[in-house]
């Protein structure tokens, strides 16, 4: 069965400082694997996917993630982080197959002046 | 334009009553979805439908129904409510192909259950 796993419920970083969210997966077979964000009182807004055909992927606000399938890992990162980038962010995995996702229990990212 | 909507945004209500939320999507999609966040915001799937089909249905208390009228639309009708449902409710709608496309997202409902 496909599963995801984030490491660190809480991050904190200095605006212009570099945010790096860890997930890895668990799949059994080629994975499809999502960051969503969540800003506070809103719903999932899909920041960027990997479906096999590149592993670095850029993502919108200037994320992006790199697929690495040596380390079961699909870490988010961003050089420079914003005051607006402070939500919540889940990574997710589909096993390609069904329609349904996975997600993990989320990181919160929190950004300081 | 809304993409995926839902209503109520927020709903406070007796424990033991009986509530309804609605979702509707205008993309067209044919597979919709309910998630259930909980307080620490984990995030589980409760049903999904495609075409009016219901496709996934888990491990879910069957006071909660959900009821697809045609494609753009997938209501969730939740009967005597407990404090254990207080949570946010996501709809969700896809297009074929999910596993590689991904969700879009309805804003939520708070439900909170006194």
């Amino acid at each position: 069965a496909q599963s995801v796993t984030q490491l660190g419920s809480h991050v904190s970083v200095s605006e212009g400082a570099l945010v790096l969210l860890r997930c890895n997966y668990s799949s059994s077979v080629p994975p499809y694997l999502f960051w969503y964000v969540q800003y506070p009182n809103q719903g999932l807004q899909l920041l960027l996917k990997y479906t096999s055909a590149a592993t670095l992927v850029k993502g919108i606000n200037g994320f992006e993630a790199e697929f690495k399938k040596s380390e079961t890992s699909f870490h988010l990162t961003k050089p420079s982080a914003h005051m607006s980038d402070a939500a919540e962010y889940f990574c997710a995995v589909s096993d390609g197959n069904t329609d349904k996702l996975i997600f993990g229990t989320g990181t919160r990212l929190q950004v300081f002046p | 334009d809304t993409a995926v909507s839902q209503t109520p945004k927020y709903l406070v209500t007796q424990m033991g009553n009986d509530k309804s939320i609605k979702c509707e999507q205008n993309l067209g999609h044919d597979t919709m979805y309910w998630y259930k966040q909980d307080s620490k915001k984990f995030l589980k799937i409760m049903f999904s439908y495609n075409n009016k089909e219901l496709i996934i249905n888990e491990t879910v208390p069957n006071r909660f129904s959900p009821k697809s009228p045609d494609k753009a639309h997938l209501n969730l009708h939740i009967n005597s409510l407990e404090l254990g449902d207080s949570a946010v409710y996501f709809c969700a709608s896809s297009q074929p192909g999910a596993g590689q496309y991904g969700y879009t997202f309805g804003s939520g409902t708070r439900l909170t259950v006194v």
